[in-house]
């Protein structure tokens, strides 16, 4: 199955703890990125890689950082969240040559920040 | 502010009818837009992209109509059925520039039968 893969689906955790989730996308796409979606469902982006590159950096908290092993791979570490962090963390993937703007989002993590 | 809005944040139609929804963005250096569907606790799905160099494409019922002086795209849906009932987001980026697409806030269509 091609697709973009992301675990856990939920994380319910306390404040100043560290998490981290992963995202795998098997389309053999060179782009991947992590979006924010808030409680009013606006989606932000947060990083994108190319080729293992980081390319786009938001002005998102030090606290968030994310890391690609592969052009397949990309996962987001946050170090000490904090309440507001507590969303819908979306991955997705893109084929950069061909339709950078055709992207293919994986079913998203929902974190809880007690 | 947003550089990327949909100012309705909610549109009703009729089965059957035309669905018109619309985005507005900021920056002229944008050259791709596009529209996602998304349904409740789904993710996005790409529905149809243009690029700047055409002012409309259609795909089946779907038409795009890109105004680039207006910095306005719109997204058709003809023969609007129940089952379009979703949110609709329009995005909008600059391949040149950097990989990100900007996303609107979202217009939730419901058609009613």
């Amino acid at each position: 199955e091609t697709a973009v893969f992301q675990t856990p689906n939920y994380h319910v955790t306390q404040v100043g703890n560290e998490v981290s989730f992963n995202c795998k996308q098997t389309l053999g796409h060179d782009t991947m990125y992590w979006y924010k979606q808030d409680s009013k469902k606006l989606l932000k982006i947060m990083f994108s890689y190319n080729n293992k590159q980081l390319i786009v950096n938001e002005t998102v908290p030090r606290r968030f950082s994310p890391q690609s092993s592969d052009k397949a791979h990309l996962n987001l570490r946050i170090k000490s969240v904090e309440p507001e962090d507590s969303a819908v963390y979306l991955c997705a993937s893109s084929d950069w040559g061909a339709n950078y703007a055709e992207q293919f989002f994986g079913p998203g993590t929902r974190l809880t920040v007690l | 502010g947003q550089q990327v809005k949909q100012s309705s944040p909610s549109l009703t139609v009729q089965e059957g009818g035309i669905s018109i929804l619309n985005c507005d963005y900021e920056n002229d250096m944008f050259d791709y837009f596009a529209w996602y569907k998304k349904y409740p606790d789904n993710s996005p799905t790409l529905l149809i992209s243009v690029r700047s160099n055409v002012d409309k494409r259609e795909d089946g019922r779907l038409t795009v109509f890109l105004n680039k002086s207006g910095k306005h795209f719109s997204l058709h849906i003809t023969a609007s059925q129940p089952e379009d009932t979703a949110v609709y987001l329009c995005a909008a980026g600059n391949q040149g520039g950097s990989a990100k697409l900007i996303f609107g806030e979202g217009t939730k269509l419901t058609v009613s039968s």
